[in-house]
């Protein structure tokens, strides 16, 4: 089974900064998708960013971009000029591309806060 | 395009009760899944459903169950209810069978007393 690992349970950045999110996880797939959702005390999840396992170049949007590193099974999320909106629960989950399931492994979550 | 549409948002039942959560998904995405979202125990996987049937289930008693009608929409039923059961319930739609990206929705927020 996969398991997803956040190990930072908060997280504190100055606006405008810049702050990194950790994720690692553990799995003996070779193909798979790994995410990035922010919840935000609305509760909806909210898709930040996605990376296809099968591609070796970071994905990126806008102010956030990951650190896709396969072999040490480390995907972290990089929130650049961080604005007070990005206040949030931030949850790394996993999904195997085997298969048609949807299943999503998460994380246990890093709250975020921005502050002045 | 709507979004994922949760119904109701919150509900407070009793011990022993049931409860029947409904989950309209986004025009055209054909899979369902359902989360239950606990401060103990995190975001876990209850089911998915894809065509009206289940492809995946996840780790809950079999007082959890559910169903997909022809027009997509899901429900989640959980009976007699206990404490434990208190929780927020998510649900997520993916299109098609290969889609990647589930939207969700902003949940059933479900207390029981």
């Amino acid at each position: 089974a996969q398991t997803v690992t956040q190990s930072q349970p908060e997280m504190s950045v100055q606006e405008a900064e810049t702050v990194t999110l950790s994720c690692t996880y553990d799995t003996s797939e070779s193909d798979y998708y790994l995410f990035w959702y922010k919840q935000p005390p609305s509760r909806q999840m909210i898709l930040v960013i996605r990376q296809e396992a099968y591609k070796q170049q970071n994905a990126t949007e806008n102010r956030f971009s990951v650190n896709f590193q396969k072999a040490a099974k480390s995907f972290s999320l990089k929130i650049s000029d961080s604005q007070l909106g990005d206040a949030a629960m931030y949850f790394c989950a996993y999904r195997s591309a085997s298969g048609t399931a949807s299943k999503l492994t998460f994380g246990t979550g890093t709250r975020l806060q921005v502050t002045l | 395009k709507a979004g994922v549409t949760q119904t109701p948002r919150y509900l407070i039942k009793t011990r022993g009760q049931q409860v029947t959560l409904s989950c309209s998904p986004i025009s055209g995405h054909r899979s369902v899944s359902w989360y239950q979202q606990t401060p103990g125990q995190g975001l876990q996987f209850l089911f998915e459903y894809f065509s009206e049937t289940q492809r995946n289930k996840g780790n809950f008693p079999g007082r959890f169950s559910g169903r997909q009608f022809s027009n997509s929409r899901s429900e989640m039923n959980v009976s007699t209810l206990e404490l434990g059961d208190s929780a927020l319930y998510l649900c997520a739609s993916t299109q098609g069978a290969f889609g990647t990206e589930a939207f969700f929705g902003q949940g059933t927020r479900l207390t029981v007393v």
